[in-house]
């Protein structure tokens, strides 16, 4: 069973530019979410999808956008990027309903992005 | 909206127990989570408990839930130098996404 993997691992961007990053998921997950690490703080949840939808966002603006695939895999796309976007880029995946039974969110290593 | 907050930092010698601690806001938060964050790394699920439970023991973890007060801790026994690491707590509430809410983390230093 293989985990979740991202890519790229590091990544630098120039301000205004724009940029993809990549997750696929677990085997047998169905559902990926992204999160905002900035250095020394926790995660911010970005937004999920789950059938190709979002469902569900978090207080990002709208120059921060997503897509999941038939195979779900997911990629995350940033325009018009910010000194502040810089961070690291967590991707998990889960199965949707998350219970008891399937409480695991399994994340990545994530993608470690710099806006110089 | 929801918040959780964590303190900062933990240091433990080699042997000790270690227990960090974890308040939140969201009184609908269904589960509790313990990540660990090691450097360079992303997050490694430790543990989780229902709301509805008040402990939960797995192996050197010790997951205590005081749901009135909205606080939870994690104690690890025998703490060893390889559980230096940040460790995260987050809930999950029911929302659209079943977005996870996290702490700022506490970095558990472990001395030997």
């Amino acid at each position: 069973e293989t985990g979740v993997t991202q890519s790229p691992t590091h990544l630098i961007k120039t301000r205004g530019q724009q940029v993809t990053l990549r997750c696929s998921s677990q085997s047998g997950h169905n559902t990926v979410s992204w999160y905002q690490q900035a250095l020394g703080q926790g995660p911010q949840f970005i937004f999920q999808y789950y059938r190709e939808e979002e469902n569900g966002r978090g207080n990002f603006p709208p120059r921060f956008s997503g897509l999941q695939f038939p195979n779900y895999s997911s990629e995350l796309n940033v325009n018009a990027l910010e000194l502040d976007d810089s961070a690291l880029y967590l991707c998990a995946s889960s199965l949707v309903p998350v219970d008891s039974a399937n409480y695991g969110y399994t994340f990545g290593s994530g993608t470690r992005l710099t806006v110089v | 909206g929801e918040d959780v907050e964590q303190s900062l930092f933990l240091s433990v010698r080699e042997g000790d127990s270690s227990v960090i601690n974890c308040t939140y806001t969201d009184s609908s938060s269904t589960y509790l989570y313990w990540y660990k964050q090691e450097p360079g790394a992303g997050l490694q699920l430790l543990t989780y408990i229902f709301s509805n439970m008040d402990m939960k023991q797995d192996q050197r973890l010790t997951v205590l839930l005081n749901k009135k007060d909205k606080h939870l801790s994690l104690r690890i026994a025998d703490t060893q130098t390889g559980d230096s690491a940040i460790y995260f707590c987050a809930e999950r509430g029911n929302n659209a996404g079943n977005m996870l809410t996290f702490g700022g983390g506490t970095r558990l230093m472990v001395k030997p």
